[in-house]
């Protein structure tokens, strides 16, 4: 499934399906860019960055993909667990000279085994 | 031996008193960040601290205080708290410049009433 983070859209998912999250990015001078992983009762998770001049990056079970072009981002999830059911934040580092991370309004990923 | 710990991690107060928020964190890091999460999960900066120097200030009202009395501690002290100053703090951590992720506490949620 797939989903745009506005006000905390929620994405449900069945187990094991491929998982695709999304977020438009505002600053075109962005460099940087970070996913967020944050479970109930915590603090943001780091899951995998991206820095502007690679459209792609693979980690394990992630993918992150960047469009430039219409500033998007995407964070994919293979074969999707229960305990990856959390909120997750795209962020994008809008470098003034010192790191500013500015965040994105977030999805909220539900799994249902 | 957590990277970035908070203290407390529940503060219940009343309207108009005054409260303090501790971070610490253990990774060598030369910035400090306070962030501020809304009951939406909205995630924003507000005050950024590069060897104990502030260098990010997001128009956060001066009720809001951060002191950092070394690199490795950044706290932050409420006055004259108001219901909307309701919400979860996290406190982060980075390199502050170049591309790489923040690390963030597990957050203190403050309920004023």
């Amino acid at each position: 499934g797939e989903s745009v983070g506005l006000h905390l859209p929620t994405l449900s998912v069945q187990e094991g399906d491929n998982s695709i999250i999304n977020c438009a990015y505002s600053n075109s001078a962005s460099d940087y860019f970070i996913w967020y992983k944050q479970e109930s009762g915590k603090g943001p998770q780091f899951i995998i960055d991206i820095r502007s001049n690679m459209d792609k990056r693979q980690g394990q079970r992630v993918t992150v993909l960047l469009n430039k072009t219409v500033k998007h981002l995407s964070l994919q999830i293979a074969a999707t667990q229960p305990g990856d059911s959390a909120v997750y934040f795209c962020a994008e580092n809008r470098n003034t000279g010192f790191q500013k991370l500015v965040f994105g309004t977030g999805t909220r990923l539900l799994v249902s085994p | 031996d957590t990277a970035v710990s908070q203290t407390p991690k529940y503060l219940v107060t009343q309207m108009g008193n005054d409260k303090s928020i501790k971070c610490e964190q253990n990774l060598g890091h030369d910035t400090m960040y306070w962030y501020k999460q809304d009951s939406k999960k909205f995630l924003k900066i507000m005050f950024s601290y590069n060897n104990k120097e502030l260098i990010i200030n997001e128009t956060v009202p001066n009720r809001f205080s951060p002191k950092s009395p070394d690199k490795a501690h950044l706290n932050l002290h409420i006055n004259s708290l108001e219901l909307g100053d309701s919400a979860v703090y996290f406190c982060a951590s980075g390199l502050g410049q170049g591309n790489s992720p923040l690390h963030f506490g597990n957050g203190t949620r403050l309920t004023v009433t």
